[in-house]
């Protein structure tokens, strides 16, 4: 079974540029989450999408990030316009079911 | 407010030499709690979950265990493959399935 796909790896980008993400979930699932993880510290919720609607986006900085998932399957999640403090690694992860969350590497983004 | 706490920070170990991590937690009713292992540059993988007291889980040289206010992750005779960060997470007994995770225990050990 092939396991959450995130393009691309590495992103470096100048502050005040845009950036964004793509996230493939495992087929089926059809729970995504976005997470951020700053160097040293664990995944932060960023948001949850249950199919094609939002669950949870209380932690989302929304006047600068913002995701979408589209015909329930792969997700995007777009900054505009980033920050330093931006500078994290951004982890897709689906679910069947809520005990259960896979996590997909990772893009690795660094704000210049 | 919903919290995590892991220990040590960094543990370094003999291969063969056992030892145990911590991680203990403040939840408004816990759904679930959560081990996950993570190697550099690379996603959190899936190791446990614990949903009661009492309750222990086994994998390899892995054992987990929950009690109401911590778990440990037991870890007996490790291999330098073992070496990872180990990510401790809890969920809550609300309406989304947002893991609330530490900071992790960074795991070396040496041949």
């Amino acid at each position: 079974e092939a396991g959450v796909a995130q393009s691309p790896r590495y992103k470096i980008i100048e502050k005040r540029q845009s950036v964004a993400f793509w996230c493939n979930p495992i087929s089926g699932h059809a729970t995504l989450y976005w997470y951020q993880q700053i160097l040293g510290q664990g995944p932060k919720l960023l948001i949850q999408f249950q199919n094609n609607g939002v669950v949870d986006d209380s932690q989302l900085p929304k006047d600068r990030f913002s995701a979408e998932r589209l015909k329930g399957v792969d997700s995007t999640l777009k900054i505009q316009p980033a920050k330093l403090e931006d500078s994290a690694v951004y982890l897709c992860a689906s679910s069947l079911d809520w005990y259960e969350q896979y996590f997909g590497p990772g893009t690795r983004l660094t704000v210049t | 407010e919903d919290q995590v706490t892991q220990s040590p920070e960094a543990l370094r170990l003999q291969e063969g030499e056992s030892s145990s991590l911590n991680c203990s937690y403040t939840v408004s009713g816990l759904r679930g709690l959560f081990w996950y292992r993570q190697d550099p540059g690379k996603g959190p993988e899936f190791l446990f979950t614990l949903y009661s007291a009492g309750e222990e889980k086994e994998k390899e040289r892995l054992k987990a265990t929950l009690t109401k206010k911590e778990s440990f992750l037991h870890i007996t005779a490790p291999k330098p493959e073992d070496s990872a960060t180990y990510l401790c997470a809890v969920q809550a007994a609300e309406n989304t399935d947002k893991l609330i995770f530490g900071t992790g225990t960074r795991l070396q050990v040496f041949p």
